[in-house]
């Protein structure tokens, strides 16, 4: 079954330090990528996404991604978190010939320290 | 602003009983996707509609349903409510490549 793992539940990091958040996908084919960002309260925000081409791609606020087939992994970085960045990330899949429904991983909540 | 509006921002209700929550796409959009977001279960897809045909549908209960207008807006439909039906449920408009999300509705089953 089409899936979307998002290991880290909960991280905490440093203001100024770089995050990693992971996202792993089972599908059978490669999947349209995206990661999305919901602030407390708000909707979700569209940070990125990946179709083909360049697997580094860079998005809004300064995240960027990764994707590494041979890993099914689609892992959002930046390199200095601000505490603005404190909110819930969502990675998720859309299958290539579906009607575009998003699966997406159970979130990873990230904490910012002053 | 994505574009996407929904109404009621919240919604409190009782168990047994009908709410419809409403979505207003973005211009020129024709597809709208409904998705719940609850603790247990993380964001599901529900129902997605294009140009007021039902296209797929995803984990949405029997007693969950869903139109779509001729002026594109979209209407859930929830009846027989239960504890477990409390949850944000979000739309989005778009398609395959994109899609935007409303800031959703907080429906809360007492």
């Amino acid at each position: 079954a089409q899936s979307v793992t998002q290991p880290d539940i909960h991280i905490t990091v440093s203001e100024g330090a770089s995050l990693e958040l992971r996202c792993n996908y089972s599908y059978g084919a490669t999947p349209y990528l995206f990661w999305y960002v919901q602030s407390p309260g708000q909707g979700l925000q569209l940070l990125l996404k990946y179709f083909s081409g360049d697997t580094l791609v860079q998005g809004i606020k300064g995240f960027e991604a990764e994707f590494k087939r041979s890993q099914s992994s689609f892992n959002l970085r930046k390199p200095s978190v601000h505490w603005s960045d404190a909110a819930e990330y969502f990675c998720a899949v859309v299958g290539r010939g579906s009607q575009g429904n998003l699966i997406f991983g159970k979130g990873t909540k990230l904490s910012v320290k002053p | 602003d994505s574009g996407v509006t929904q109404t009621p921002k919240h919604l409190i209700t009782a168990t047994g009983q009908r709410v419809t929550l409403r979505c207003s796409p973005r211009s020129g959009d024709l597809s709208v996707y409904w998705y719940q977001q609850s603790l247990d279960q993380g964001l599901q897809f529900l129902i997605q509609y294009y140009n007021g045909e039902e296209r797929a549908k995803g984990n949405i209960l029997e007693r969950f349903s869903a139109q779509q207008f001729p002026d594109l807006h979209s209407e859930l439909n929830l009846s027989s409510l239960e504890l477990g039906d409390s949850a944000l449920y979000f739309c989005a408009s778009g398609g395959l490549e994109t899609q935007y999300f409303g800031p959703g509705t907080r429906l809360l089953v007492l």
